[in-house]
């Protein structure tokens, strides 16, 4: 594997599931995010991890939980979404993030949709 | 508020038709302002990163120049490969990055 993966690449699930997205960079990166990508709207950032640290929330909901257990992995836990959360959810990584102006590798997203 | 705005919102060209992309930006200190490719159902692909006005970048049939307000993406004799979406973002010294909603590039045969 190389670059960055991203499983499930297609979720469906209703509104009471919980539901994990998995990302994993084979970069050697230090950084990675999520961003929410939805239909006519530009891309979103939701969350950035440096170092396994969260250094960034843009104020997502409570409903999306994410978690870095190593530099390589990042999780999005899913409960209790709303239709409007159907969107394209991508993954990127950097080799710092921060302040830097590091070039973002993206995964190939999962594509979300809530009942 | 950092903003982006990127036009056209959708571009038909023929092959073999040059044009260009823009996307302009207001933000408090600028870093960075990358270009990306996106394919539909695939995350974006890296193209171009430009740090100060006057800076020009190339690949193949794709020019990045950069002012103090606008970008350009240059699109020189396309061919239908190059069809994608094409997004810009910017990324300011307070460490926040903001994306444009993108130009949407079809070249016909």
């Amino acid at each position: 594997e190389t670059g960055v993966t991203q499983t499930p690449r297609h979720l469906v699930m209703g509104m009471t599931n919980k539901k994990s997205l998995k990302c994993e960079q084979h970069l050697g990166h230090n950084a990675m995010y999520w961003y929410k990508q939805s239909a006519k709207k530009p891309l979103e950032l939701m969350f950035v991890y440096n170092f396994k640290e969260q250094t960034e929330n843009n104020s997502v909901p409570s409903r999306f939980s994410p978690e870095c257990p190593n530099s390589s992995h990042l999780f999005l836990h899913l409960h209790t979404l709303q239709p409007e959360d159907s969107a394209l959810y991508l993954c990127a990584s950097s080799q710092s993030g921060g302040r830097s102006t590091d070039t973002q590798y993206f995964g190939p997203g999962t594509r979300l949709t809530v009942l | 508020e950092d903003q982006v705005t990127q036009s056209p919102e959708a571009l038909r060209l023929q092959e073999g038709e040059s044009s260009s992309l823009n996307c302009s930006y207001t933000v408090s200190g600028l870093r960075g302002l990358f270009w990306y490719r996106q394919d539909p159902g695939k995350g974006p692909e890296f193209l171009f990163t430009l740090y100060s006005a006057g800076e020009e970048k190339e690949k193949e049939r794709l020019k990045a120049t950069l002012t103090k307000k606008e970008s350009f993406l240059h699109i020189t004799a396309p061919k239908p490969e190059d069809s994608a979406t094409y997004l810009c973002a910017v990324h300011t010294n307070a460490g926040k990055s903001t994306f444009g909603d993108g130009t949407t590039l079809t070249v016909k045969p």
